[in-house]
């Protein structure tokens, strides 16, 4: 059970690069999300999805694209890399009960991401 | 939307001493606040959580209490070891949506000096 796996864990883009960090658990979790985290702002939300086919908008999306096409996976798209997107990310998961104590996040353990 | 303050940014305590880091919350509709600790160099990790249907939870060596009131809860952890030292989060939500509706705190940076 290896968790939640996120690859590369450095990246050094220029701007208007683009490139894929990939996330996937072994979990079968309906719950997955992405964060950045940025010194001083906490851990902001990208972007969610509760299950396969289904993705939404959370706090900062702008630049962003993400797919579920499976359970286990969801890739987070930069499409042209700006200086502003340098950031750790973050890939999370977990149950989705509404409610139900079994709602942990478990966190990859990062991508360090620097745009020059 | 919900709206979470932490502090300190930074706290360093001698090992073996207490510390405290405290939040608190704008939505008083909120009640489920878990704390999560970073490890250098590693995602977060939940270490405790608590529901407002109680003021205080143990876990060993680290407690959480809330005063719903005040709308404001705090994470002590007593007799620090050098493994505390890590960014520990606190965060907010309904318990009744999903984790899409989690706000967190700005981070807290603990050294435990020995």
């Amino acid at each position: 059970n290896a968790g939640v796996t996120q690859t590369p864990k450095f990246q050094v883009l220029k701007t208007g690069q683009s490139m894929t960090l990939q996330c996937a658990q072994d979990m079968n979790h309906e719950y997955m999300s992405w964060y950045r985290q940025d010194p001083g702002m906490g851990l902001r939300l990208i972007h969610y999805s509760v299950g396969a086919g289904i993705t939404d908008q959370g706090e900062v999306p702008n630049g962003y694209n993400v797919s579920r096409s499976t359970t286990e996976d969801f890739p987070l798209r930069l499409l042209s890399a700006a200086p502003s997107q340098t950031s750790v990310y973050f890939c999370a998961s977990s149950y989705r009960s509404l409610g139900g104590a079994d709602e942990k996040l478990f966190f990859g353990s990062g991508t360090q991401l620097s745009v020059l | 939307g919900e709206n979470v303050e932490q502090h300190p940014s930074t706290l360093s305590v001698q090992e073996g001493d207490s510390a405290v880091i405290k939040c608190t919350y704008s939505d008083s509709a909120s009640n489920y606040f878990p704390w999560y600790k970073q490890e250098l160099g590693k995602g977060p990790q939940l270490i405790i959580d608590i529901r407002s249907n109680v003021g205080e939870k143990k876990d060993q060596r680290i407690a959480v209490t809330l005063n719903k009131t005040a709308k404001h809860f705090s994470l002590h952890i007593t007799e620090t070891q050098p493994e505390d030292s890590a960014v520990y989060f606190c965060a907010a939500r309904l318990s009744n949506f999903g984790n899409e509706k989690l706000t967190f705190g700005t981070g807290t940076r603990l050294t435990i000096i020995p």
